[in-house]
């Protein structure tokens, strides 16, 4: 099955300026999720769909991070205005979700540099 | 080797020999555990996961621990190979399919 599939792979912005990331989950999977991984850190994560609506947002910086899965499939993330600690690593995640044991299948991220 | 978590976040092993990584988790209410292995410039890849209703799961050369009394999680890789090396995650299932992860160890094999 084709994995998980995030676009761009870098991107390089200065602060004060906006960004969108863009995931495409694993056909058939219910649960998206958004982490954010600083280096030398674990993925922490910032957002959770089920389908389209939000399960769990209770980590994303509302004030300047916004997150949409309108359509139940592909999903984007958007900073506006970036800020230097936003420079981090963006993965996305799918899974079957459920009440089911389904482990989170990943994109190979966008890596975000904020000058 | 043996890797304590947060307080020795590298190991080192020689090839051949077996590695284990130690994860202590938060939440008393998980109940759904996974192993990551994550390579420079990818994202995590899964290696094998764990319910809270288990204390041990095998897989290919590796094996998972689960002591929920002092919530810990191991995992063991059988005959270390130089392709081992990565950073390695555990994650731990919340209420409402929500996946947190530890900080990380860093495995490097010494061919």
């Amino acid at each position: 099955e084709a994995g998980v599939a995030q676009s761009p792979r870098y991107k390089i912005i200065e602060k004060r300026q906006s960004v969108a990331f863009w995931c495409n989950p694993i056909s058939g999977h219910a649960t998206l999720y958004w982490y954010q991984q600083i280096l030398g850190q674990g993925p922490k994560l910032l957002i959770q769909f089920q389908n389209n609506g939000v399960v769990d947002d209770s980590q994303l910086p509302k004030d300047r991070f916004s997150a949409e899965r309108l359509k139940g499939v592909d999903s984007t993330l958007k900073i506006q205005p970036a800020k230097l600690e936003d420079s981090a690593v963006y993965l996305c995640a799918s899974s079957l979700g459920g009440s089911g044991n389904s482990p989170l299948h990943f994109g190979n991220g966008t890596r975000l540099t904020v000058t | 080797g043996e890797s304590v978590g947060l307080h020795l976040p590298t190991l080192s092993v020689q090839e051949g020999d077996n590695s284990i990584i130690n994860c202590a988790y938060s939440n008393s209410a998980s109940d759904y555990f996974i192993w990551y292995k994550q390579e420079s410039g990818k994202g995590p890849q899964f290696i094998i996961d764990i319910r809270s209703n288990m204390d041990k799961r095998q897989g290919q050369r590796v094996t998972v621990l689960l002591n929920k009394t002092v919530k810990h999680l191991s995992l063991q890789i059988a005959a270390t190979q130089p392709g081992d090396s990565a950073v390695y995650f555990c994650a731990e299932r919340e209420t409402g399919n929500q996946f947190y992860f530890g900080t990380g160890t860093s495995l490097t094999v010494i061919p």
